[in-house]
């Protein structure tokens, strides 16, 4: 299963983009990309997940490298109701398989 | 929401006493997931299920034991609970090819 890197913190500005990177440089070829965040003590929820090409939906937008090694979630213009720990992890989906989430990159928004 | 739930969701226990903890759901989602949550630990992953009576290890697997004999139920057992299993406990659900999605958490506390 492979498994993810990401910085433990990062701080942005309010209205500003948000950039959080993660590497999978191991993901194998039907693997998922998928990123969840968790707000203070709360169970970690959903935001995106893409295989190969770039997604968008109405929370974030996700850039995969063409390779698929790294992948980057942009938050267009951060809130401070986007403070939160945010999970980036691979998914092999429809076979059986372990989630790892790891410890995630602490986002901070700042006024 | 997702239709998951934990019980209980707070507790206190003794040291070396037997703990049980349940998680629900009502969506007929294949995979179940047991996790810890510490501070400067993240996630991780303790025991999951692909199926009734179809369960393995993940990260942290000593000292718990799990069951699923009906779809709907993922039962998380601390055989002798211990000061080390202080913690708060998630579960989550997923079917393959789709997002998973967390209960609310428990928070143990072992005295």
């Amino acid at each position: 299963d492979a498994k993810t890197t990401q910085p433990t913190s990062m701080d942005c500005a309010e209205g500003r983009a948000a950039n959080l990177p993660c590497n999978h440089s191991t993901i194998s070829g039907n693997e998922y990309v998928y990123w969840y965040r968790q707000i203070h003590s709360q169970g970690p929820q959903y935001i995106i997940h893409g295989l190969k090409n770039n997604e968008t939906n109405e929370m974030a937008s996700l850039i995969i490298t063409e390779d698929r090694k790294s992948s980057t979630l942009i938050l267009p213009h951060a809130t401070l109701r986007d403070t939160a720990v945010y999970y980036c992890i691979v998914d092999r989906g429809s076979t059986l398989g372990r989630l790892y989430f790891g410890r995630g990159t602490q986002l901070t928004v700042w006024p | 929401d997702a239709g998951i739930t934990q019980s209980p969701r707070h507790k206190v226990t003794e040291t070396g006493t037997p703990v049980t903890l349940r998680c629900h759901q009502t969506e007929n989602h294949r995979y179940m997931y047991w996790y810890r949550q510490d501070p400067g630990h993240g996630l991780r992953l303790i025991h999951y299920s692909y199926g009734v009576k179809d369960t393995d290890k993940g990260e942290v697997s000593d000292g718990y034991s799990v069951s699923r004999s009906k779809t709907e139920d993922f039962l998380l057992t601390l055989e002798s609970a211990t000061s080390s299993q202080t913690s708060v406990y998630f579960c989550a659900i997923k079917s393959g090819g789709t997002e998973a999605f967390f209960g609310q958490g428990t928070r143990l506390t072992v005295v």
